[in-house]
């Protein structure tokens, strides 16, 4: 079975610093691994995957993150945060090859950006 | 091509009603997933259905609960005799394929229940 811990239940931040919302998984098989974003009294956003290849993925809105093997973790980045990326992330992952296996979400990072 | 569609966005509910919330998943797309978020607990999986088929109902709690995904029309999760601790927001997804193949799970904008 597979696990998520989001490491900082909240981060503020002010405008235009870097961010970091640490990510680290569990699991006894090779994953997928994805970030989702979720403004207040919305659904979920896909904000990037890794699936193969490149460690280093590229999503919307500015945002990155590496994919770590050796330390299960998939944090997500961005150098310079704005008021409006203000949301709940949720990190989540999905087995390979695993049939019948759905995603497996964090508990989710609140990012709160001020000026 | 319109989204993952959840109605009611919002439900209330008498303790010991029914309620029933429903989720057309995007165009193409036969795999449903039901998840619920409680404040403070993030999404909590709840089951997986392909039409007409349960794949993975492991999160869903033994009693009250129960969803179908038929052939024709939406997939509907369906609580009998509410309790206040139901109260919560309700997702769906869905996606076009497995997702241990890598395919993207898309969310509809949730259902939010109110029991009172």
């Amino acid at each position: 079975a597979q696990s998520v811990t989001q490491l900082d239940s909240q981060v503020p931040v002010f405008e235009e610093a870097p961010v970091e919302l640490r990510c680290n998984y569990s699991s006894s098989v090779s994953v997928y691994l994805f970030w989702y974003v979720q403004y207040p009294n919305q659904g979920l956003q896909l904000l990037l995957k890794y699936l193969s290849g490149s460690t280093l993925v590229k999503g919307i809105n500015g945002f990155e993150a590496e994919f770590n093997k050796s330390q299960t973790s998939f944090h997500l980045r961005k150098p310079s945060v704005h008021i409006s990326d203000t949301a709940e992330y949720f990190c989540a992952v999905s087995s390979r090859n695993q049939a019948g296996t759905a995603l497996i979400f964090g508990k989710g990072t609140t990012l709160s950006v001020s000026s | 091509n319109a989204g993952v569609m959840q109605n009611p966005r919002h439900l209330v509910r008498r303790r010991g009603q029914e309620a029933r919330l429903r989720c057309s998943p995007m165009k193409g797309h036969s795999h449903v997933y039901w998840y619920r978020q409680l404040p403070e607990e993030g999404l909590k999986f709840m089951v997986y259905l392909q039409k007409e088929n349960i794949i993975d109902e492991s999160g869903m709690p033994k009693e009250r609960f129960s969803a179908e995904f038929p052939k024709e029309g939406p997939s509907i999760l369906r609580i009998q005799q509410v309790v206040r601790g139901d109260s919560a927001a309700y997702f769906c997804a869905s996606s076009p394929g497995q997702a241990y193949s890598g395919n993207t799970i898309y969310f509809g904008e949730g259902s939010w229940l109110t029991v009172v």
